[in-house]
């Protein structure tokens, strides 16, 4: 089955810098890699998701690439602001198309 | 998106006993899984629950222990049967709009503590 990998587990960034969490998946079928936002008690909320058949997609401050050949995608959060401390997931679409999440990368941003 | 209600939003309860989580969707969806996430931790597929049709569960999930139901296409029950501390978690209904339509939508979540 999908294997998705995620780093890193922790990264802390000064406000306005940019951060940058990596992911890795298994299965070459996999067409769909979302990314999911996860504030302290509340839901994941889907921030920015990416398909097999694109490479790059940016929405304002936030971008996804995908590398199909290496298997792997990665978040870009640009001008980072406290609001935006958070717990990230990645995940990937398995052959039978359900989702498989990252361990998740806990994001601090200090002012 | 669609509008995903969960009951019960958290409880604690006793070891031995059983409870049923409730996930109600305001529109009709295809698919709607349940996910578990533990303290700390990622979130873990349990099952996809099929309309009409037994769910179906991933690895190191069985009905038994969690049950669920899917009478119709808007509701869908999982009960978490015979509880220990070690499910202690919060259990997450989602759901998926089309088929072919990536995006997954999570309800609140049901955070539970077994004493």
């Amino acid at each position: 089955g999908e294997n998705v990998e995620q780093h890193p587990s922790t990264l802390s960034v000064q406000e306005g810098d940019s951060a940058v969490i990596k992911c890795t998946y298994s299965d070459s079928a996999s067409n769909y890699f979302p990314w999911y936002k996860q504030e302290l008690g509340k839901r994941p909320q889907l921030i920015i998701d990416i398909r097999s058949n694109v490479g790059e997609k940016k929405d304002q401050r936030i971008a996804v690439t995908l590398n199909k050949t290496a298997k792997h995608f990665s978040l870009h959060i640009t001008e980072t602001q406290p609001e935006d401390s958070a717990v990230y997931f990645c995940a990937a679409t398995d052959s039978w198309g359900k989702l498989q999440f990252g361990a998740g990368t806990q994001v601090v941003v200090t002012p | 998106s669609a509008v995903i209600s969960q009951k019960p939003s958290r409880d604690i309860c006793q070891r031995g006993t059983s409870l049923t989580i409730q996930c109600q969707v305001d529109s009709q969806v295809t698919m709607m899984f349940w996910y578990r996430q533990q303290p700390g931790q990622s979130l873990t597929l349990i099952a996809t629950a099929n309309q009409g049709s037994e769910a179906t569960y991933e690895s190191g999930f069985v009905i038994d222990k969690f049950p669920i139901s899917r009478p119709n296409l808007t509701f869908s029950t999982l009960t978490v049967s015979n509880m220990s501390p070690e499910d202690s978690s919060i259990y997450l209904c989602s759901v998926r709009q089309g088929v072919n339509t990536g995006e997954l939508f999570f309800g609140e979540g049901s955070r539970l503590t077994v004493l």
